[in-house]
Order: C-alpha cells, then structure tokens, then sequence
C-alpha cells in the first residue's frame, strides 16, 4: 500500500462545478503538500500545510492530521483548472513522498 | 526572475551513451533534488543536496550520479544510459527542508 493515496484518479466536471480532490497518507507526517500539474509538464506548488485549513482564490486546501486525511477543493471551476494535482508529504525532516496524482478536466 | 531552469527540456540518447542534465537555480536555495516521473508513479526522488558540496542517495540513485559544485547548479549525470531511465526528470529546490519547494520544467530523456 503506497503511503499516499489520492482519489479520484481520474475527474472530469462541468464548468462552474465544486471539486473535491482527496488525499489519504498511512505515517504521521510534519507537513502535507499540494501541487499542480499542467499538460506539458511545469509543476507549480499550491499549498503547504499542517493543520487547518488555507485559500488562496478559488483554491481551498484542509488537513484533518486525527484522520490522515486532507482536500482540496476548488470552487467555480474552469477549464483553465485542468490539470493533474499531486498530494505529497513529509515525515518530520525527511524529503516527500509524493502521490500518483488525481487528473481534472473542466469541460466547458 | 528565473527560478529553477532546466537543460536540455528534451533529449534521445542510445543505449550505452552517457549525457548529463542541468538544474540552476537563482533564489540561493541550499536544498536542490531531482526526481524522476514515470507513468502511474509519484515521483520518485533520485538524488539531493542539502548545500554546496553535498549530495545524498534519494529512492532510485542506481545509475546516476550528481555534483553541486556550486551552491546554485546540481548536475545530474547519467554514465551509460539504460532504456529503463526513460523517463521525465525534475528538478527542485528550496531554501530550507521544511519549506515549498520550487521545480523546474521536467526534461524529457528517451533512451532507444
């Protein structure tokens, strides 16, 4: 079993739809990071976080650290916001373990 | 207001031939990485450094070697390329190991 599973694998909304990403890790961690990924490659980092909750935009990332678990959420989605998003974390000062990703496509 | 450039952004090599990929980095970060992405794979670390001079074995270091001679350039090289390192490859920094990091924009190795 990996130590980070991310769900769905696959999503595909209509425009304007309210997403949800999940991610799931096995360890206790320091930190849990989310990512993004356009076609064609660049990897962008979206968010570090700990505890609670962080927004930047229309971007919403919580960390429930009691249930290993966190989401991202990305509210009145675009097709701008297709893209693979990739959940990582760190065990104390140790590198990340990244997950496989979970791949979004916003039809308009 | 570079970041972290990558070079070559693609490359073909044949089997046995040997090539090396360079990551630079203008934020003075002293943590630099590279990572290798494989279909229906999470990254997976190869090698990394944690300031000038210094370099450590990641996950899948088999097969590659590295140097950061300079605090802002980590070198990847690779001596007698195998079919089973294609792959694209990504470099990372960041200032501290407990801090975001920043990539580059992969470089996408093919070896026949």
């Amino acid at each position: 079993k990996n130590e980070v599973e991310q769900s769905p694998q696959n999503l595909t909304a209509q425009e304007g739809e309210f997403i949800t990403i999940n991610c799931s890790y096995s360890v206790g961690i320091s930190a849990l990071h989310w990512l993004q990924q356009h076609p064609g490659g660049g990897i962008v980092s979206l968010f570090m976080l700990s505890s609670g909750k962080k927004k930047h935009g229309r971007l919403i990332a919580t960390i429930n650290i009691q249930e290993k678990h966190s989401s991202l959420h990305i509210t009145a989605s675009h097709p701008r916001d297709s893209a693979v998003y990739i959940c990582a974390v760190r065990k104390g000062n140790e590198k990340l373990t990244f997950g496989t990703g979970t791949r979004l496509t916003i039809i308009p | 207001n570079a970041g972290v450039t990558q070079t070559p952004k693609f490359r073909v090599l044949k089997t046995g031939q040997s090539m090396t990929l360079l990551c630079a980095q203008d934020m003075n970060h002293e943590y630099m990485y590279w990572y290798r992405q494989d279909p229906g794979m999470g990254l997976r670390l190869i090698h990394y450094s944690v300031g000038e001079g210094t370099t450590a074995k990641g996950e899948v270091p088999d097969g590659y070697n590295v140097s950061r001679l300079k605090k802002q350039n980590f070198l990847l090289g690779l001596e007698s390329a195998a079919p089973s390192q294609t792959s694209v490859y990504f470099c990372a920094s960041s200032p501290t190991a407990n801090y975001g990091y920043t990539f580059g924009s992969g470089t996408r190795l093919t070896v026949v």
